[in-house]
């Protein structure tokens, strides 16, 4: 049973350009979040969604950031015109259902830098 | 506002050396702790979740606890191999976790 799977695994872009970051879940999830850990930083919360819909989008910078988990295929997390704070790793989250408490499976993550 | 605090920043131990990390929360409608290992450049690997106080999960070398206030993680005789960064998540009814800013243990041979 594979487990999350995000790609690429490292992207580079330069101020401006649009980022595409995309995350398969564990086969039988539909839950999946989307982290952030910013150097130095701890891993902070971006966004929750299912099958398309958003559930929780209350860790999302108000511009430029955009989530999606489509009916067919990967759930993918859009950065428009980055800028070079937005140099971090996004790690993808799973889990199965709904019922409180429930662990979170992480893929190995998107490192993303910004020159 | 809810809040996770983990102590000690770094840990350095030597090997066989057991000892505890700590992980403080403040949080209203508690709905599960987890505990994660962090290798670098890699993601977050599921360890444990406790649901209420006085609950304990062990796992090789590593034991869980829980009380209304805080968990902690035991090291029992630690290897080498037990040095990563240890991370502490408290999740509210609505499904996002909130992280501590983790423990870096390093273990000596």
């Amino acid at each position: 049973n594979a487990g999350v799977m995000q790609n690429p695994r490292h992207l580079v872009r330069r101020r401006g350009q649009e980022a595409r970051l995309r995350c398969s879940p564990m086969k039988g999830h539909s839950h999946v979040y989307w982290y952030r850990q910013l150097p130095e930083e701890g891993l902070k919360f971006m966004v929750y969604l299912q099958k398309e819909n958003i559930i929780d989008e209350s860790g999302m910078p108000k511009e430029r950031f955009s989530a999606e988990f489509p009916k067919e295929g990967p759930s993918i997390l859009r950065i428009q015109q980055v800028v070079r704070g937005d140099s971090a790793a996004y790690f993808c989250a799973s889990s199965p259902g709904t019922s409180g408490g429930e662990e979170q499976y992480f893929g190995p993550g998107t490192r993303l830098t910004v020159t | 506002e809810d809040q996770v605090t983990q102590s000690p920043e770094a840990l350095r131990l030597q090997e066989g050396e057991s000892s505890s990390l700590n992980c403080s929360y403040t949080v209203s409608g508690l709905r599960g702790l987890f505990w994660y290992r962090q290798d670098p450049g890699k993601g977050p690997e599921f360890l444990f979740t406790l649901y209420s106080a006085g609950e304990e999960k062990e796992k090789e070398r590593l034991k869980a606890t829980l009380t209304k206030k805080e968990s902690f993680l035991h090291i029992t005789a630690p290897k080498p191999e037990d040095s990563a960064t240890y991370l502490c998540a408290v999740r509210r009814l609505g499904g996002k976790l909130i992280f501590g800013q983790g423990t870096e243990l390093s273990v000596k041979p």
